[in-house]
Parts: structure tokens; C-alpha cells; sequence
């Protein structure tokens, strides 16, 4: 089975502190991707790669950046948090780049910034 | 936005009853995606229906897909108090290449 893993299930930083959130696959998945879940909102995309040390941004990619040094790991960052980053994080992983794609998601990380 | 719209928002069933979610989406999509959430979880995948597919089974779950209409629909038959979760639906569009949009999901209960 596909797993993907991310560094902390709660997370607690100050505004203005740099924040990162890791994502690990073991499947060799070419794809990753970091979306937010806020409530009445849905899933929005922030940034995705679909090779090392390749990135696009998503949707909402304001004040996030991103890294993907190696295949099975990508990394979010928040350069400096603010209050609305408060939210569900999730990453997620496919297997190939093309259409037919399921997509396998870690756990989530709450994250709350006060 | 190409993001899908669920509906209902929510929906609450008497454990052993059918559950229908819908989902609509506005412009044209190679594939859609069901996905399920449990509380304060990721998403699990469901089913894939490409768009060349009219209706696709799995388990107690039947998916199917009207094309002209934009619309898919998600039946789970018989449930259970454990199938309590948000679902998701999740398109493909050509050119995104792997990115799916998400809807904003509906809360199903079951009650026991």
C-alpha cells in the first residue's frame, strides 16, 4: 500500500515564525501535492511538482513556497505565518503525470498560528 | 472556477437505507473522482469513472456519469454507520494533466 506521511499531526507556531511541513512517500510517485481544507471551502490547491526539484503553482499560492529536493519528499513553507494560514494541510501523491490519476493523501496537519 | 458542486451539503440516513450524492461541474473533464474523508483524516480514493463511461460499480458503490448533463452521481447501497464520513468529488480536465479540482464535499450520517 501507498503511504504517505507528513511531519506532525498539530502544530502550533507564532505570526510572523517560518513554518515548515513535510510530506514523505514510499511509493515512488512522480506527483506530489500540498492543498489547504478550510470549513464551507473545500480542498484548494497550493502548489504541486511533478518532478524533483520541479514546482507550479496551484490556486492560492500566496505566501507559501515550496521544495522538492528529492522524489519521495516535498516540503511546504510558510516564509512568515500569518493568522489566515490557520488550517487543515494535506499532501497528497500520484503515481505518474497524465490524465487517470488517483491521488493518495497523508493524514493531514492542523496548523494553528497565533 | 472549475471547482464541482456537491449536493446536498449534507445528508442524514438510517443505517441499512441507500445514500445518492450528486456532484456538477462545469466545463468538460477526461475523468471524476470520488474520494472519501473521515473525521479530521485525509482523503481515501473511491472510484474513477473516465469520461467515456457511463456508470461503474464498486462494492456497494455505483458511480455514474452524464456527460451532457455535467453531473455525476455517487449511490452507496445498504449503508452502515462506519460509510459516516465527507465525500468528495474530484475532476480531471484536459490539459491539467494530473490536478484534480475538488468540490467542497458533503457530511453524510449514518445513524445507527
Amino acid at each position: 500500500d501507498v503511504k504517505v506521511t507528513q511531519s506532525s499531526r498539530y502544530l502550533v507556531k507564532r505570526t510572523g515564525e517560518k513554518v515548515f511541513l513535510e510530506c514523505v512517500q514510499d511509493m515512488d510517485h512522480e506527483n506530489m501535492f500540498w492543498y489547504r481544507q478550510d470549513p464551507g471551502l473545500g480542498l484548494r490547491l497550493i502548489y504541486f511538482s511533478y518532478d524533483v526539484k520541479m514546482k507550479e503553482k496551484g490556486d492560492i499560492p500566496e505566501g507559501y513556497s515550496v521544495s522538492r529536493e528529492k522524489k519521495e519528499r516535498f516540503s511546504l513553507i510558510l516564509e512568515s505565518a500569518s493568522t489566515n494560514q490557520t488550517s487543515m494541510y494535506l499532501c497528497a501523491s500520484s503515481l505518474y503525470t497524465g490524465p487517470y490519476n488517483e491521488q493518495f493523501f497523508g493524514p493531514g496537519t492542523r496548523l494553528t498560528v497565533l | 472556477s472549475q471547482q464541482g458542486e456537491e449536493d446536498p451539503q449534507a445528508l442524514s440516513i438510517q443505517e441499512g437505507e441507500n445514500a445518492t450524492m450528486n456532484c456538477s461541474y462545469k466545463t468538460s473533464i477526461n475523468n471524476l473522482q470520488w474520494y472519501r474523508q473521515n473525521s479530521g483524516r485525509g482523503l481515501v480514493h473511491l472510484i474513477l469513472i473516465r469520461s467515456n463511461e457511463r456508470e461503474k460499480h464498486s462494492g456497494r458503490l455505483r458511480v455514474t456519469l452524464d456527460t451532457s448533463k455535467k453531473s455525476s452521481s455517487l449511490l452507496i447501497t445498504a449503508s452502515r454507520a462506519a460509510d459516516t464520513a465527507s465525500y468528495f468529488c474530484a475532476t480531471g480536465h484536459t490539459g491539467a494533466n494530473s490536478k484534480l479540482t475538488f468540490g467542497k464535499g458533503i457530511t453524510l450520517s449514518v445513524r445507527p
